[in-house]
């Protein structure tokens, strides 16, 4: 049971590109959604979250759009470099709910080429 | 501050070995998590613990248990190895308050490369 869906699996962006991952849920009580960034040999790390309180968030090059009624989630890397070649992670919380569990997507590979 | 800590780093085991994955955090944080991560399926959360003393069960909890007795360390015992252990494992903290109500972020620690044969 996938409660969080994630695509593309890979994405290949030229440098100075906009690189989008899309995911869906289906849990209509989440209410915590943050993308987490992986480099090789590494432990995620958050990138940025939002609550559904608001349809966007912008930190830097990197935006989370929000679409409650659609149930989906997005994020944008604008002037993708190639530092940002990494996998990203979209996820879904309840925030109080019995530990605040994280339940991931499976993951986008991106690849930002010179 | 070190953040989360896990040892080791990577293992082979033997089918049907037991062992223990270790998981400290410095940075206080009540709430504890440990996760596998298989090639194209993401995260996937093994057991959770909101506090020492207490620990729960999350999505894949087979083959696995936990304890907690402090505020700071997490082991993630394998009894009986099996190939389907075979995983990257990562544990992670973070802090809540019911007060506060905000969503906290969850710290990962480097992860520890387990291999069954």
């Amino acid at each position: 049971q996938q409660q969080v869906k994630q695509s593309p699996q890979s994405l290949i962006v030229q440098k100075g590109g906009i690189s989008i991952i899309n995911c869906a849920y289906e849990n209509t009580a989440f209410d915590y959604f943050p993308w987490y960034q992986q480099f090789p040999g590494k432990g995620p790390a958050l990138l940025i979250a939002i609550r559904p309180d608001v349809s966007e968030k912008k930190e830097g090059r990197f935006t989370i759009s929000f679409n409650k009624s659609a149930k989906q989630f997005s994020l944008h890397i604008m002037d993708s470099q190639p530092g940002d070649s990494a996998t990203y992670f979209c996820a879904a919380s309840i925030v109080g709910g019995g530990g605040n569990k994280l339940t991931f997507g499976t993951g986008t590979q991106l690849k930002v080429e010179l | 501050n070190a953040g989360v800590t896990q040892t080791p780093k990577f293992r082979i085991l033997k089918i049907g070995q037991s062992m223990t994955l270790q998981c400290t955090q410095d940075m206080n944080h009540n709430y504890m998590y440990w996760y596998r991560q298989d090639p194209g399926m993401g995260l996937k959360l093994i057991y959770y613990s909101v506090g020492a003393g207490i620990t729960d069960k999350g999505e894949v909890p087979n083959g696995y248990n936990v304890s907690r007795s402090t505020t700071e360390d997490f082991p993630l015992r394998l009894e009986l190895a099996a190939p389907s252990q075979t995983s990257v494992y990562f544990c992670a903290s973070s802090y809540y308050t019911l007060s506060s109500g905000r969503a906290y972020e969850q710290y990962f620690g480097p992860g520890t490369r387990l291999t069954v044969t």
